[in-house]
């Protein structure tokens, strides 16, 4: 079964102080590990998508890496307006296409 | 170019009601999803549609919830006797389609928050 641990559950930064999220995964053969922004009262709003260890990709203040068995998302010098829930979910080859989500970070910045 | 609508976005209701929620996709898009989000909770798989195939249902809660997807664009959950454990936000998403790198980047809608008294 495949699974997805976001750690931590939520994070408090001050303006300018950079932090990184965690997702850790187990997978049977990855096909993409997504992450996602969600906002209050709004849908997930899509982020990035990684699909081998090694790979990054990056969107203004954000970084995303990925490892074998985890992804981080670092947020490098967070304004106010990061402010928002992050999920990370990943897809498996072959069989169902439907993805498995994390339960997401709340992270706070604080001006 | 127009994002994935759902309709209503809020809808409250008293135990036992049937309730109807849309979802419409971005056109073009060949899969759609449908997710139930609890207060601190993840996002719960529901059902899966793609294109012309028989959609997945194993995430259906219970027989009390189904799903239609029509012409392959605009689909309805249903939920028959809600029940007070039924409220949460449903969060429909559709993506490009199943096949190839970058199109399985779901889309999501706002969703609709359903209270159930």
């Amino acid at each position: 079964e495949d699974q997805v641990t976001q750690s931590p559950e939520a994070l408090r930064l001050q303006e300018g102080e950079s932090s990184s999220l965690n997702c850790s995964y187990t997978v049977s053969g990855l096909r993409g590990l997504f992450w996602y922004r969600q906002d209050p009262g709004k849908g997930p709003e899509f982020l990035f998508t990684l699909y081998s260890a090694g790979e990054e990709k990056e969107k203004e203040r954000l970084k995303a890496t990925l490892t074998k068995k985890e992804s981080f998302l670092h947020i490098t010098a967070p304004k106010p307006e990061d402010s928002a829930t992050y999920l990370c979910a990943v897809q498996a080859r072959g069989g169902s296409y439907i993805p498995t989500f994390g339960r997401g970070t709340s992270l706070i910045v604080h001006p | 170019g127009a994002g994935v609508s759902q309709s209503p976005s809020n809808k409250v209701t008293e135990k036992g009601k049937d309730v109807e929620l849309r979802c419409d996709p971005i056109s073009g898009h060949t899969a759609l999803y449908w997710y139930r989000q609890s207060l601190g909770q993840g996002l719960e798989f529901l059902i899966y549609f793609q294109g012309n195939s028989a959609p997945d249902k194993s995430g259906l809660p219970s027989d009390r919830f189904s799903a239609e997807r029509t012409g392959g664009s605009v689909s309805t959950l249903t939920i028959q006797r809600t029940q007070q454990e039924d409220s949460a936000v449903y969060l429909c998403a559709s993506s490009p389609s199943r096949r190839g790198p970058g199109t399985d980047t779901q889309y999501f809608g706002p969703g609709t928050r359903l209270t159930v008294l």
